[in-house]
């Protein structure tokens, strides 16, 4: 596609509810991140991949959450039993570059707001 | 492990007027990237500038220049003759030997006409 796709733009969910946010990045990209910005502040690095593989899980808040990128494009976020602390904007970008190389620049979407009631 | 430090919660210029976003950074890595986005109330993350440590020149871009001081971790943005369109939030981050871009909290720019 044009963009990275991000589905759905809006999420509502009850405490305690099971969630998954989907990443369509851009053709061709081999790199994935995903990131959360709570209301104020800004983007909070979760995981990155390369390809199918997590290369990078660091910033996972704890083991509720969880991403997959099965195929090498396509990639959900999934988080169990939220919680009201999980309320956040979740952003996914793709880049066409790995490795810390030059600029890589990260092309974001717009970003997933999820609300936990 | 990188920090960057973005001081100025909220700036106003005049429309036509130049600005300056503050932006210092932390890192034992030798080699690293300083990147600014510009994240209107869309929502959506827009890329504008980069710098790289080792480059020799301050980075420029249209009406985006970095204005890079090594010896003092600061890479400051400079919006020239802004335009009432440049008003969103606007962040610096930087990534060094990980693939992590880690992100200040940003400082939300208005153009005044």
């Amino acid at each position: 596609g044009a963009g990275v796709s991000q589905t759905p733009s809006n999420k509502v969910t009850e405490k305690g509810k099971y969630v998954e946010l989907r990443c369509d990045p851009i053709s061709g990209h081999t790199a994935l991140y995903w990131y959360r910005q709570s209301l104020g502040q800004g983007p909070e690095f979760l995981i990155y991949f390369q390809g199918t593989g997590a290369a990078d899980d660091s910033g996972l808040p704890n083991d509720r959450f969880f991403a997959v990128r099965p195929e090498g494009s396509v990639s959900t976020l999934k988080i169990q039993r939220t919680e009201r602390g999980d309320s956040a904007v979740y952003l996914c970008a793709s880049s066409l570059r790995w490795a810390g190389t030059g600029a890589n620049v990260l092309t974001f979407g717009a970003g997933s707001r999820l609300t936990v009631l | 492990a990188q920090k960057i430090t973005q001081t100025q919660p909220g700036m106003f210029v005049q429309e036509k007027e130049a600005v300056t976003l503050d932006c210092t950074y932390d890192t034992s890595d030798p080699s690293y990237g300083l990147f600014w986005y510009k994240q209107p109330s869309s929502g959506e993350m827009i890329f504008l500038i980069y710098q790289g440590s080792y480059d020799q020149q301050n980075a420029t871009e249209g009406r985006y220049s970095l204005n890079f001081q090594k010896a003092r971790k600061s890479a400051n943005l400079v919006i020239s003759a802004s335009q009432l369109g440049d008003s969103a939030m606007y962040f610096c981050a930087m990534r060094g030997r990980s693939e992590k871009l880690v992100f200040g909290k940003g400082t939300k720019l208005t153009v005044n006409p």
